[in-house]
């Protein structure tokens, strides 16, 4: 099945800092989503990005898929930016049915 | 909108005990899913639902039952709960199966002792 790797696993900031968070998949991808997990357990969504670039607010995502990757860009970063965030794809192959494969995680911190 | 609930938020069981989480949605998605979550493990789909009335396998199944009661609603249910089913589970529902966005309820948290 389609492989998703997240970069780097660990990241620890100051708030105010710049980050950027990397996903790399193996194979042509449906869907793309990114998430955060907050410390409470809940995924949220922030971005369904198979392709091309997207901003909300501070949070900014760009999916290149002919070469398989996807960066999330997090600017000015703030304590509650802190949690584990997820990329997730679901495979273009016949066999995805669906279903989401997720990375390992990024965790960041976040501290003031 | 309340887009996807789940309830129980918490359970405690003892191994061998059954019983049932909940899930609704509430954005007339064809599509629902269980997945569940464990340490270092992400989160993986256990069973999934492309329409009312169809419900399939994910990759792991062993030991769960699913049940899709209409459009909004998609039960997950452990006849005999074992410790290895201990775990994080998370309802998720989407428009269509394969190309859109996913959306997630609040998870429900189960132990078995």
């Amino acid at each position: 099945g389609i492989q998703v790797e997240q970069s780097p696993p660990d990241l620890i900031l100051q708030e105010g800092a710049n980050s950027t968070l990397r996903c790399n998949f193996s194979d042509s991808v449906n869907n793309l989503q990114w998430f955060h997990q907050n410390p409470w357990g809940q995924l949220i969504n922030l971005f369904y990005i198979p392709s091309g670039t997207k901003q909300n607010g501070r949070l900014s995502a760009t999916t290149v898929a002919t070469e398989r990757y996807s960066l999330l860009y997090i600017s000015s970063s703030q304590t509650t930016d802190s949690g584990v965030y997820f990329c997730a794809v679901v495979g273009a192959g016949g066999t995805s049915y669906g279903k989401l494969t997720f990375g390992q995680g990024t965790i960041l911190t976040v501290h003031p | 909108n309340a887009g996807v609930t789940q309830t129980p938020k918490f359970q405690v069981l003892k191994t061998g005990q059954s019983m049932t989480l909940q899930c609704a949605q509430d954005m007339n998605h064809n599509s629902m899913y269980w997945y569940r979550q464990d340490p270092g493990m992400g989160l993986r789909l256990i069973y999934y639902s492309a329409s009312e009335g169809t419900t399939d396998k994910g990759e792991v199944p062993n030991g769960y039952n699913v049940s899709r009661l209409n459009k909004r609603e998609f039960s997950l249910r452990l006849e005999s709960a074992a410790p290895s089913q201990t775990s994080v589970y998370f309802c998720a529902s989407g428009r269509e199966l394969l190309s859109y966005e996913q959306y997630f309820g609040p998870g429900t948290r189960l132990t078995v002792t």
